[in-house]
């Protein structure tokens, strides 16, 4: 199947400081990736959407300052969380649909996720 | 609004014993619906997808689940656990542009 590389895999980052997070498509073409926020013991929560090309959609209630995405090939998108402070702190992974066994876009492949903590 | 619903946080189950997961979903009249896993610290990796034809799914690490059009669910089974499968598991479903809706999902623990 696809895979899904997501770099780094863990960040600590001073408060006020900016950290990118790369998410590649390794053997496929992903026009779109969506990046998730994951907090401990709870379920994944959709921050946007990445486009190639284009702007990246973001789901209510995320700031899109906050949390710059970047899509500007179709293996590579990457999420910077800009002015990082402690609330940021949280386990980010990024998905893209891929070639399943049941064709073309039918299954997402997640990256490992970065836990970034901020102190 | 679409939602996925996963009723129990938590289960605990003991290794060799069957593990049920249950999932709700509420949206399309066919849903495509998934099942993860997640360890600790780490992404998640597919157990197994419905889109259509048989509705008794294989999927892998011996998983298997169940969509039922009347109840609106995909349940998870596995008739023997090992302690391997403790983890989390969480239930989707896709919707418009490829987006995921995912449950609350379930901890397993494993007992000895």
């Amino acid at each position: 199947g696809a895979v899904v590389s997501q770099h780094p895999s863990w960040v600590i980052c001073k408060s006020g400081t900016s950290v990118k997070i790369e998410c590649r498509s390794l053997d496929f073409q992903a026009t779109t990736m969506f990046w998730y926020r994951q907090f401990p013991k709870q379920s994944l929560m959709l921050m946007a959407t990445s486009n190639e090309g284009s702007k990246a959609t973001y789901e209510q209630g995320v700031e899109k300052d906050k949390f710059l995405i970047n899509h500007a090939s179709l293996t590579l998108s990457t999420l910077t969380v800009t002015s990082a402070h402690p609330e940021d702190s949280s386990f980010y992974i990024c998905s893209a649909f891929g070639q399943g066994k049941g064709g073309m876009n039918t299954e997402a492949f997640f990256g490992q996720g970065t836990r970034l903590t901020v102190v | 609004a679409q939602s996925v619903t996963q009723p129990d946080i938590h289960i605990t189950v003991s290794e060799g014993a069957s593990l049920e997961l249950r999932c709700n979903y509420s949206y399309g009249a066919t849903p495509y619906l998934f099942w993860y896993v997640q360890s600790p610290g780490q992404g998640l990796q597919l157990l197994l997808k419905y889109f259509s034809g048989d509705t008794l799914v294989q999927g892998i690490k011996g998983f298997e689940a169940e969509f039922k059009r009347s109840q609106s669910s995909f349940n998870l089974r596995k008739p023997s656990v090992h302690w391997s499968d403790a983890a989390e598991y969480f239930c989707a479903e896709k919707a418009a542009g490829n987006k995921l809706t995912f449950g609350g999902g379930t901890r397993v623990l494993v007992k000895p």
